[in-house]
C-alpha cells in the first residue's frame, strides 16, 4: 500500500481556518485520499475524500495537488469540538475490502 | 439507524479466558471490518468480511477468530486471552460495490475496551 507522511502535531486558534497537510509521493493513478478523524475516546469518523479534483462538504475542504503527491484538508472554521486525530488514508479504486491502512495521524489541539 | 453497534463498551479478562466481542449494523453494508488500536498508535485490521459466509485475515489476526453468518453480524472471538490484547476494539461496516470504480467510507462503532491481567 502506498504510504501517506503527515505532521504529528498542529496547533491552532478557535474560530480560524485550519489547513492540515498530507504527502503520499507513491500514489497510484487509482488511489482515492480519504481521511477520518478520531475524537478522544470514539472510534474514527469519515470527513471527506476525494480522486483528482478539490472536493467539498459541510465537515471540510480536501485541496489536491495537480501531481497528487500531496494533499490538504482544510477546517474552514475550527471550533473546539474539531480537536482530534485526523489520519489522512489511501484506499484503491473500488476496494475497501481489506480495510485502512491507518498511520498515527496528526493531533490537531484547538486552543479557545 | 443505530448505525453500528459494539457490546460491551468495557472489559476485564484473566489471562487464558475466552470471550466474544459483539458487533452488529442495521444498514445493510456488505463490508464488516475488525480493528485493534493500542495506545498512541493507529487502528490495525484484524479480520474482514466482504458478504455473509466470507471472511478473511487482516494485519495482525493471530489469537483472535470471527464468523459472519448474517449481513447485521460479525462477532470477534479470543480464545486464550493474553496481555498483548489489551487494546481498544474497534467493528466498522461499509458498502462496496466491486464493479463501480469508487469508493464509500467506513462507518465505525464506538468501540470495545479490553484489558487483559
Amino acid at each position: 500500500d502506498a504510504k501517506t507522511t503527515q505532521p504529528n502535531s498542529m496547533e491552532s486558534n478557535e474560530e480560524e481556518p485550519v489547513h492540515l497537510p498530507c504527502n503520499h509521493s507513491t500514489i497510484s493513478g487509482t488511489d482515492y485520499i480519504h481521511w477520518y478523524r478520531q475524537l478522544p475516546s470514539q472510534g474514527p469518523e469519515y470527513v471527506i475524500h476525494g480522486l483528482t479534483s478539490n472536493v467539498n462538504n459541510r465537515m471540510a475542504s480536501l485541496a489536491i495537488a495537480e501531481d497528487r503527491k500531496s494533499s490538504t484538508l482544510i477546517l474552514h472554521r475550527a471550533t473546539l469540538r474539531d480537536a482530534a486525530v485526523y489520519y489522512c488514508i489511501l484506499m484503491a479504486s473500488g476496494g475497501g475490502a481489506d480495510g485502512l491502512t491507518f498511520g498515527k495521524g496528526t493531533h490537531l489541539i484547538i486552543q479557545p | 439507524n443505530a448505525g453500528v453497534t459494539q457490546t460491551p463498551k468495557f472489559r476485564i479478562l484473566k489471562i487464558g479466558q475466552s470471550m466474544t466481542l459483539q458487533c452488529t449494523q442495521d444498514m445493510n453494508h456488505n463490508y464488516m471490518y475488525w480493528y485493534r488500536q493500542d495506545p498512541g498508535m493507529g487502528l490495525k485490521l484484524i479480520y474482514y468480511s466482504v458478504g455473509a459466509g466470507i471472511t478473511d485475515k487482516g494485519e495482525v489476526p493471530n489469537g483472535y477468530n470471527v464468523s459472519r453468518s448474517t449481513t447485521e453480524d460479525f462477532p470477534l472471538r479470543l480464545e486464550l486471552a493474553a496481555p498483548s490484547q489489551t487494546s481498544v476494539y474497534f467493528c466498522a461496516s461499509s458498502y462496496s460495490i466491486w464493479t463501480h470504480l469508487t469508493n464509500y467510507e467506513q462507518y465505525f462503532g464506538p468501540g470495545t475496551r479490553l484489558t487483559v491481567t
